[in-house]
């Protein structure tokens, strides 16, 4: 059963460029949730969507979106980029919620200079 | 406001005994909690998780204990190993509201010495 993919694996962008993250999460699992991971802040929530609905959002600003396709394949971006932005993206996937798992992915490693 | 807490930075333990890591929370919503082991740039890896109407869990090595009444989650590892030497995750989710979000503390750092 393949895993949680997640591309590109690094990535270096210059301030005020945008991004653009993907997830394609475990097949059947309709779920898929980004968070950030900074040394400071920890893993942070960022949003979830399922079934391609936000179902809920974190505190992040809205440089930061995302968007869930049809086949469940999920897109982060970020825009006009800031260093503070330099983080590990992770995504998770789940058939729904907690009971069921999250699984996630090795994440994107994004450097902004 | 950190709604999830592992107040210990790093914990040391010898292969072979036992290894608790300890996550406190507030908010009383919370009804499910898992724990994840993690290695530096990778993700998360899934270890065992609990729902709020049970009070421990077992898998193997890994038993998850939670102290409703306290909100408080311990996490038993026995016999630890030295390839369970990573940072643990305890995280929580409100699965009526909050479907999708987990609520992650800031992560425990295991070193298991052989």
């Amino acid at each position: 059963k393949a895993g949680v993919t997640q591309t590109p694996r690094y990535l270096i962008k210059t301030r005020g460029q945008q991004v653009t993250l993907s997830c394609s999460p475990i097949s059947g699992h309709r779920s898929v949730s980004w968070y950030q991971q900074t040394p400071g802040q920890g893993l942070q929530f960022l949003f979830e969507y399922f079934s391609e609905t936000q179902r809920n959002k974190g505190n992040f600003p809205g440089r930061f979106s995302g968007r869930q396709f049809s086949n469940s394949r999920s897109e982060m971006n970020v825009s006009t980029l800031e260093l503070g932005d330099s983080a590990l993206y992770l995504c998770a996937s789940s058939f729904d919620r907690a009971a069921y798992g999250y699984t996630f992915g090795s994440g994107t490693r994004l450097t902004v200079v | 406001d950190q709604q999830v807490k592992q107040n210990s930075p790093s914990l040391s333990v010898q292969e072979g005994r036992i290894s608790i890591l300890n996550c406190d929370y507030t908010n009383s919503m919370f009804d499910y909690f898992l724990w994840y082991k993690k290695y530096p740039a990778e993700g998360p890896t899934f270890l065992i998780s609990i729902s709020s109407i049970k009070d421990k869990n077992e898998d193997g090595r890994f038993t998850v204990f939670l102290n409703k009444s306290a909100k408080h989650l311990s996490l038993h590892i026995v016999p630890s190993q030295p390839g369970d030497s990573a940072v643990y995750f305890c995280a929580a989710e409100t699965s009526g509201t909050s479907y999708g979000k987990l609520t992650f503390g800031q992560g425990t750092i295991l070193t298991v010495h052989p």
